[in-house]
Order: structure tokens, then C-alpha cells, then sequence
């Protein structure tokens, strides 16, 4: 079956605009996950959605980060007024339901942003 | 806190040899699990091997092998017959056992020379 994905591939956007990430999970996964990779670092939980809600939104950086997911399938990441740090690797991920215990993570190919 | 460390910045093998990617993490829990990711420059990180804390055989998917050492909190990866398309970087990757998140080590790099 197709794996997660994301949209766009690159994004490159100038200081102070916002700027909208898309991920599409894997069908049937309830979980979802974002995080951010800088440059030679490793990956930064920013937040995950156990369905449409999000319990733990405490790795968002900053108050211009949100997302939201819909339908308990597609989820948004938006950054509002973008900085330069920024500039990131953006990974969604999906599993399958937290209760049922084993839930490895499968990770999309990430969209890659550029604030210039 | 979890933590976790790679402290090789970059590997490289020649091709066909073994080598060994090392992995130390940090943590006070019992239940957790330990994860290798793969990320090959097209970004999208793959899953290569995982270990269950309370597993004492040690994981093997074909040419990946972990040795998994629980008292010393050591979890490294060895690759035998290093082939080119091994070339990534690879993520060790700690998850409390009752809990979502991973928490990542830095990465190493992986050279493969033919």
C-alpha cells in the first residue's frame, strides 16, 4: 500500500510569510507525528495527533507553529510570519493506534524549507 | 531525562567488510524499546532494526545485527557485508515503553567505499 506522504517536496519562502506543510498518513493509522530536522541534527518531536486531537503539542517551538489534522487522516503544519531559523526538514510520521502497543513509526520523505 | 548519544559524527567501511555504528542512551526506565533508522539522501527515514529492552537475544534482520547491552546501556548496530545502497545516515532512537516518543541521537554518517 502507499506509505506516507507529504507535499511540497521543497518549499522555499521569503522572511515573514507563512507557509503550509501537507502529510498524508498511511491508511488506517490514527497516529500521526511532526518533527523537524535541522541541518546534521538529529529529529525534534514538534507534536502528534492521536486522531483529530493533539495531547501533546509541547514541542512546538513557538507560538507561530500549529497544525491540525482532519478527518483523522490529512494533517496541515502551518508556520506563521517564517524565520530564517526555520530553514528545516519537516517529517511527518504515522503508526497505528497507541493502544495497541506496537507502533512503529513509518516516516514520509519530508518537506524540505528554505526562509530566505 | 532520556538521552541519547552517537558520538561517531561519520563511519566509512570498504565495501563488503563489517562495520559497527555505536549507540549509548541514558535512562532510569525498565520497558522501553531501541531503534535503528536509516536515512538515505532522498530523507525519508526507514526503519532498519529494532530491540524490545526486555528481549535478551538480540535482534537480526539479515545483514543487521544489534548488540544490545542493557547494563551498560550500549545499543549498537553492526552491518556485515556493507554494500553501497548502505550508505546513509543512521539514527539510534530511544522509546519509553508506554510513551509516543522517540528521542534521537544526533546521527552517523556512513561512507561506503567499493
Amino acid at each position: 500500500g502507499a506509505g506516507v506522504s507529504q507535499s511540497p517536496s521543497n518549499k522555499v519562502t521569503e522572511k515573514g510569510k507563512d507557509v503550509e506543510l501537507r502529510c498524508d498518513p498511511i491508511s488506517g493509522h490514527t497516529a500521526l507525528y511532526w518533527y523537524r530536522q535541522s541541518l546534521g541534527q538529529g529529529l525534534e518531536f514538534l507534536i502528534y495527533f492521536q486522531g483529530n486531537s493533539a495531547p501533546d503539542k509541547s514541542g512546538l517551538p513557538s507560538d507561530r507553529f500549529s497544525a491540525e489534522r482532519t478527518g483523522g487522516s490529512v494533517s496541515t503544519l502551518t508556520i506563521q510570519r517564517t524565520q530564517q531559523e526555520d530553514s528545516a526538514v519537516y517529517l511527518c510520521a504515522s503508526s497505528l493506534s497507541l493502544s495497541l502497543g506496537i507502533y512503529e513509526q513509518y516516516f514520509g520523505p519530508g518537506t524540505r524549507l528554505t526562509v530566505t | 531525562a532520556q538521552t541519547v548519544t552517537q558520538s561517531q559524527p561519520e563511519m566509512s567501511v570498504q565495501e563488503a567488510e563489517t562495520v559497527t555504528l555505536s549507540c549509548t542512551y541514558d535512562t532510569s526506565e525498565s520497558d522501553y524499546y531501541l531503534f535503528w533508522y536509516k536515512q538515505p539522501p532522498s530523507r525519508q527515514m526507514i526503519l532498519v532494526i529494532r530491540q524490545e529492552a526486555y528481549k535478551q537475544q538480540n535482534a537480526t534482520e539479515n545483514r543487521f545485527s544489534v548488540n544490545f547491552q542493557k547494563a551498560a546501556k550500549s545499543f549498537s548496530l553492526k552491518i556485515s557485508d556493507s554494500q553501497l545502497g548502505d550508505a546513509a545516515m543512521y539514527f539510534c532512537a530511544y522509546r519509553r515503553g508506554s510513551n509516543y516518543q522517540l528521542i534521537w541521537g544526533a546521527g552517523t554518517k556512513l561512507i561506503i567505499k567499493p
